[in-house]
């Protein structure tokens, strides 16, 4: 089992819409929790961090955590197409290490 | 501010040859991170420096890899010598405070082993 698990995608949506991006990982020790972008031939791009149950927002990005369920999401809210990326969630979990997953390529269509 | 600053972008040399990277983090982070990202993948981490020390070095090839971050700012990362299988992007991050706080990547060097 991977430590942080992404569905690879594409996810696409319709421009103005919602995406909703989904994460899981495995260490229950992991308390830091981050969203990058990643364009084509580019680097990641940090977007988001949570540290704590809930939502946290910012502008038209909201995080989302559950703790219990393990589970980290990302909202991006009127997706407009230069949102379409490959988005990495990852963790910081035992031993300190920031590990992300695969990423999710996300695909907004005109 | 300057971001996180790597050189070369980009690398093609033969293998059994040795390279280095040179990466200089943000001014003030203490924490620098080396990853690997092969084409799909996320990146993986190959070391993470706390100031001077290396803190985890566990999944970092010390046959042929090594790293350095003499007086805790710039690092450089050598591999000695190249396989094919090295071709990836190697990625420096830094942030302020350790590994739970915010970490910002470089523009990444790619390296293309032929």
């Amino acid at each position: 089992q991977k430590e942080v698990e992404q569905n690879s995608g594409p996810l696409s949506v319709p421009e103005g819409a919602i995406a909703s991006l989904n994460c899981t990982y495995s260490d229950r020790v992991s308390q830091s929790f981050f969203w990058y972008r990643q364009y084509s031939g580019k680097s990641p791009e940090l977007i988001m961090s949570i540290y704590s149950n809930g939502d946290k927002e910012d502008g038209r990005f909201t995080a989302q955590l559950n703790k219990a369920s393990q589970y980290v999401s990302l909202l991006i809210r009127d997706s407009q197409p230069s949102d379409s990326a490959t988005y990495l969630c990852s963790s910081v979990g035992t031993a300190s290490k920031l590990t992300f997953g695969t990423g999710t390529r996300l695909q907004v269509t005109l | 501010e300057a971001g996180v600053v790597q050189s070369p972008r980009y690398k093609i040399i033969e293998k059994k040859q040795p390279v280095a990277f040179w990466c200089n983090p943000i001014s003030g982070h203490n924490t620098l991170y080396w990853y690997l990202q092969n084409l799909g993948q996320g990146p993986e981490l190959l070391i993470r420096y706390e100031n001077e020390e290396a803190v985890d070095d566990s999944q970092l090839p010390k046959d042929r890899f090594s790293a350095e971050r003499l007086k805790g700012v710039d690092s450089t990362l050598k591999i000695q010598p190249a396989e094919l299988g090295d071709s990836a992007v190697y990625l420096c991050a830094s942030s302020f405070g350790g590994p739970n706080t915010e970490a910002f990547f470089g523009q990444g060097t790619r390296l293309t082993v032929v």
